[in-house]
């Protein structure tokens, strides 16, 4: 299994619908996980920090899944703003911390 | 204004040249990365630190080099001896602690001609 393996997309969804994206990792030691947002061309924006089950902020939820080793994005009512690359970062190894990046599942949202 | 600047935003380069990229930050963090992504690619480390005056190798240091005089800058050398320069490269910032998120500048674009 890769480190961090994700679905590349694009997933297409039009603006109101609900959209989860999954993301699957290696390291059965990870504590934290994160989900971040890249714009085209821009840096990545941390979007929400997974450190137990889950976490929720808004229109957006995160969910840990330790047994099978994978963390989900849920979007829900999509708006156009949220088209752009979902990146899912999980640390390697303990300790000081060094993160492994996700290709990204890119998200366009049609009006 | 607070946060983490990277100069320039584009940079053109011969080949052959060495180039240097900035990085510096006004958020105190002690640890700070280079990062660099391609199309297709997820980002790949190339060098990190955790404290002023000293550094380690990420996963693709060949043909990179880093110095960490201050706590506010981490500048990365592209040298002549990285084969595939071009790319876009992001400086990234986090306070240190294990499981802190790491922020990141605004990147440069760096293209060989």
């Amino acid at each position: 299994r890769k480190e961090v393996e994700q679905d590349p997309g694009p997933f297409n969804v039009p603006e109101g619908a609900t959209v989860a994206f999954n993301c699957t990792y290696s390291n059965s030691a990870s504590q934290s996980f994160f989900w971040y947002r890249q714009d085209c061309r821009k840096e990545p924006k941390l979007l929400m920090s997974v450190y137990s089950s889950g976490n929720e902020d808004g229109r957006f939820t995160a969910q840990l899944n330790r047994a099978s080793q994978y963390i989900s994005l849920l979007i829900r009512d999509s708006k156009l703003s949220d088209s752009a690359t979902y990146l899912c970062v999980v640390p390697k190894g303990t300790g000081f911390q060094k993160l492994v990046f996700g290709t990204g599942t890119r998200l366009l949202v049609s009006p | 204004d607070g946060g983490i600047t990277q100069s320039p935003k584009y940079l053109f380069r011969k080949e052959g040249q060495n180039v240097t990229l900035s990085c510096e930050q006004n958020l105190n963090h002690d640890a700070m990365y280079w990062y660099r992504q391609d199309p297709g690619q997820g980002l790949r480390l190339i060098y990190y630190s955790q404290i002023v005056n000293d550094f380690q190798k990420g996963d693709i240091a060949e043909g990179y080099s880093v110095s960490r005089e201050k706590k506010e800058s981490f500048p990365l050398t592209v040298t002549s001896a990285q084969k595939n320069p071009t790319a876009f490269y992001l400086c990234a910032t986090a306070s240190g602690g294990a499981g802190d998120t790491q922020y990141f500048g605004p990147g440069t674009r760096l293209t060989v001609l």
